[in-house]
């Protein structure tokens, strides 16, 4: 069965500390990877994505993330966060021949604390 | 510009009325999509229209109807609201093609009392 699992519920962290927050799936067909964040009582904006090519890529904000085949993994990454990037992140699957649809995963609340 | 906008933007309601949320794109996206948010945070696509043709219809309860009058607009109306149906209802734009962003709006929070 096709899945995303965001293995982390919460992540709490100290501003200017990095932070990575974990992202699997499960799929015997292709992918196309996406990150997205909301911000309270927001919608969700795009950080990054990752379609083909070099496995690392930038995202806004300073994040980025790594596609890792073997794993089945997409981990998100930020050096140094600061307390303005406390939000819900979100990793999302589209899987080929899945007509667009992205599969969400469950979210991991980012908490950056002074 | 709102790229994709949504309205209303709260709704409170009582079981069992009907009520619809509009969504507009101005992104000249052809596929356009509903995704409902728990109160859990948990978001899952309910469907999808390509071209003012629907091409992606989860399990949904037939209580929740779809329109798309035209290619920038995909409407959510919802017949005898019960109290499982509060949450946030999203709505989302695309070009065609599965490597293409998904643009979405702010999101109605609905709440049936």
């Amino acid at each position: 069965a096709q899945s995303v699992t965001q293995l982390d519920s919460q992540v709490p962290v100290f501003e200017e500390a990095p932070v990575e927050l974990r992202c699997n799936y499960s799929s015997s067909v292709s992918v196309y990877l996406f990150w997205y964040v909301q911000y309270p009582n927001q919608g969700l904006q795009l950080l990054l994505k990752y379609l083909s090519g070099s496995t690392l890529v930038k995202g806004i904000n300073g994040f980025e993330a790594e596609f890792n085949k073997s794993q089945t993994s997409f981990h998100l990454r930020k050096p140094s966060v600061h307390i303005s990037d406390t939000a819900e992140y979100f990793c999302a699957v589209k899987f080929s021949g899945g007509y667009n649809k992205l599969i969400f995963g469950a979210g991991t609340r980012l908490a950056v604390h002074p | 510009d709102t790229a994709v906008s949504q309205t209303p933007k709260y709704l409170v309601t009582q079981m069992g009325n009907d009520k619809s949320i509009k969504c507009e794109q101005n992104l000249g996206h052809d596929t356009m999509y509903w995704y409902k948010q728990d109160s859990k945070k948990f978001l899952k696509i309910m469907f999808s229209y390509n071209n003012k043709e629907l091409i992606i219809n989860e399990t949904v309860p037939n209580r929740f109807s779809p329109k798309s009058p035209d290619k920038a607009h995909l409407n959510l109306h919802i017949n005898s609201l019960e109290l499982g149906d509060s949450a946030v209802y999203f709505c989302a734009s695309s070009a065609p093609g599965g490597r293409e962003t998904q643009y979405f709006g702010p999101g109605t929070r609905l709440l049936v009392l």
